[in-house]
């Protein structure tokens, strides 16, 4: 059981360029979040899916676009990366929206240059 | 708006001290509240979760209290050790999770 995995755990990336950052979980959670980590800014809500099949826009969605590609997976996609984006990002899930306590995986730390 | 802040920042103790943490928000309409361990360059671990029908939780040398009515909990830790040194997150959950900045904690030997 490895709970939420993410990968890569580390990326640089050139202004402009684009990727993805994937998401798993296996505990078989409905609900699925992305949030980026800043210094001073604490964690914020990028995008998050409340069930298979739906997502919607968190706190900071601009510059960023996601897919709900099963239960298991949610990734999160950078399509012309900025030096703003320079972050760490954590997927999270829990067994339902609102209400339950999420799981965090051990994050990635992009750099864009 | 729901703004969550964790007081203080950091904090700096001898091993074997009693301490506790505070966070504070100004929406009392939550569903639970949350408090996280950071470690440096690590994600989040769930130390434990109130829901807003509780007034506490404990597990082993935790405690985390929860009123809602004055917009407070503390995390209580008992015995302080220096494996405790992290960052602790506190997060209340409306319709979505909303962090405070931590409290970044150092415990010396």
């Amino acid at each position: 059981n490895a709970g939420v995995t993410q990968t890569p755990k580390f990326q640089v990336l050139k202004t402009g360029q684009s990727m993805t950052l994937q998401c798993a979980q296996d505990m078989n959670h409905n609900s699925m979040y992305w949030y980026r980590q800043d210094p001073g800014m604490g964690l914020r809500l990028i995008y998050y899916s409340a069930s298979e099949g739906t997502t919607d826009k968190g706190e900071v969605p601009n510059g960023y676009n996601v897919s709900r590609l099963n239960k298991r997976e949610f990734s999160l996609r950078l399509e012309s990366a900025a030096p703003s984006q320079t972050s760490v990002y954590f997927c999270a899930s829990s067994e339902n929206w609102g209400s339950n306590e999420q799981f965090f995986g051990p994050g990635t730390r992009l750099t864009v240059l | 708006k729901q703004e969550v802040t964790q007081i203080p920042a950091a904090l700096s103790v001898p091993e074997g001290e009693n301490l506790v943490l505070n966070c504070s928000f100004t929406d009392s309409a939550i569903y639970n509240l949350q408090w996280f361990r950071q470690d440096p360059g690590k994600g989040l671990t769930s130390l434990l979760l109130i829901q807003s029908s509780q007034r506490e939780q404990t597990s082993g040398r935790l405690n985390a209290s929860l009123d809602k009515s004055s917009g407070r909990s503390t995390l209580y830790i008992a015995a302080s050790q220096p494996g405790d040194s992290a960052t602790y997150l506190c997060a209340v959950a409306t319709d979505k999770l909303i962090f405070g900045t931590g409290t970044r904690l150092q415990v010396f030997p």
